[in-house]
């Protein structure tokens, strides 16, 4: 059974902090690693990985894929309140166009 | 921009009723999905569909069924709605990577 774990599953920092959340994951025939961001409502997309694309950047966030310790982190520098949401890590594999998301991290920011 | 669309933000429907959860994309996408997320166990699949009038069972389809009788439309079906149905229901599509979910329903069963 395809399987995604994020860490913490919890998490409260102060503005300016730098955070890292982790993702690890277990599937057959990996083809990507997704970083989503929910705020109230549907989650909005952040990051795609791939074998092909180990690493990308937008702004203060940042994630790396360790395809060897199947592992992804997401990182954000300088966390601001409007930081605060539920990360969902998903990776896609397994059958069919099979995603499998991590339960998320919530992450609050406060001032 | 991209858009998917659910019919219903909140519903409260009785147990047995049958419920139809819409859910519509504009971006010509083949790919669409049913999720359902609730706390502790994250988003879970329910069914998918990668073109019209094909389905394929998700991780949690007991219950539920599903149509797709044009590209733009994926149907959730409830047919005899139960408590243990209440979550929030998520669409999603996708061209092949990076989902674009809709805003999700928030359905009760009281």
């Amino acid at each position: 059974e395809d399987k995604v774990v994020q860490s913490p599953l919890s998490l409260v920092v102060h503005e300016g902090d730098t955070v890292t959340l982790n993702c690890s994951y277990e599937v057959t025939n990996f083809r990507s690693l997704l970083w989503y961001k929910q705020e109230k409502k549907a989650p909005t997309f952040l990051f795609m990985l791939t074998s092909s694309g180990i690493e990308k950047k937008s702004g203060r966030l940042s994630s790396i894929l360790d395809k060897k310790e199947l592992s992804s982190i997401l990182n954000i520098t300088a966390t601001q309140t409007g930081d605060s949401a539920i990360y969902l890590c998903a990776v896609e594999g397994g059958g069919y166009q099979k995603v499998t998301f991590g339960i998320g991290t919530k992450l609050q920011v406060i001032p | 921009d991209v858009k998917v669309t659910q019919s219903s933000r909140y519903l409260v429907k009785r147990t047995g009723e049958k419920v139809f959860l819409e859910c519509v994309q504009d971006m010509d996408h083949e790919n669409m999905f049913w999720y359902r997320q609730d706390p502790g166990l994250g988003l879970r699949l329910i069914y998918f569909s990668y073109d019209v009038k094909m389905k394929e069972k998700g991780d949690i389809p007991e219950g539920y069924s599903v149509s797709r009788e044009k590209k733009e439309r994926f149907s959730l079906i409830l047919e005899s709605a139960s408590t243990n149905q209440t979550s929030m229901y998520l669409c999603a599509s996708t061209p092949g990577y990076g989902y674009t979910f809709g805003s999700g329903t928030r359905l009760t069963v009281v």
